[in-house]
């Protein structure tokens, strides 16, 4: 079946450490997105990826990074320079045509 | 840069009466896509309902139907006959035409009582 899987589900970090979160689709998509979301906030932007080898910031870029070196595959780093990184991730992508998002099932990031 | 409000963080409805989650957007575009996503308590977000701006008609999806009122930016979800399964997250979602970079409300928590 085709979908988007994201690992791990729940990822605990020390301050200080980067870690990466995983994405990774087989429904041919192009676009591919991050999004963060904290508790009455919805979901924001980070990064995201319209095709191969190119990526744009989002509205909270700061303290990650990406990579998109496979149209498959879209990971996220969250740096220590990300100052309050526990929040819950999601990726997502989509076709061309406007036709919405195909969500993974997130991952719960908790510093400790 | 467009924003999408929606003004009513929590609502209940009793199971099988119709609820109204309401949203309103800000953008200077003529073209765009609205959306509705669900987000049970699993936390995996579930597609709705789908509106074109350029479509007057108002989409429905079965127990599903939105009041797209376009003058008023205003993008509102019915949901008819409420059922348990219905409680969730529900976030409003705004898309530019050729552009697939999507912006999200703040999201209203629904519970569906029995």
């Amino acid at each position: 079946d085709g979908g988007i899987t994201q690992s791990p589900k729940y990822l605990f970090r020390k301050e200080g450490q980067n870690v990466t979160l995983s994405c990774e689709q087989n429904l041919n998509h192009d676009a591919m997105y991050w999004y963060r979301q904290d508790p009455g906030q919805g979901l924001r932007l980070i990064y995201y990826s319209q095709i191969v080898n190119d990526f744009q910031k989002g509205d909270i870029a700061e303290g990650y990074s990406v990579s998109r070196e496979k149209k498959e595959s879209f990971p996220l780093t969250v740096t220590s320079a990300q100052k309050n990184p526990t929040a819950f991730y999601l990726c997502d992508s989509s076709r061309q045509g406007n036709y919405g998002y195909t969500f993974g099932s997130g991952t719960r990031l908790t510093v400790v | 840069a467009q924003t999408v409000t929606q003004s009513q963080p929590e609502m209940s409805v009793q199971e099988a009466e119709t609820v109204t989650l309401s949203c309103t957007y800000d953008t200077s575009e003529n073209n765009y896509y609205l959306f509705w996503y669900k987000q049970p308590p699993s936390r995996q977000m579930i597609l709705v309902i789908r509106q074109e701006a350029y479509k007057q008609q108002n989409a429905t999806e079965n127990r599903f139907s939105v009041n797209f009122q376009k003058a008023a930016k205003s993008f509102s979800l019915k949901i008819s006959d409420s059922q348990l399964g219905d409680t969730a997250m529900y976030f409003c979602a705004f898309m530019r035409t050729n552009n697939n970079d999507m912006r999200f409300g703040a999201g209203t928590r629904l519970t569906v009582k029995p």
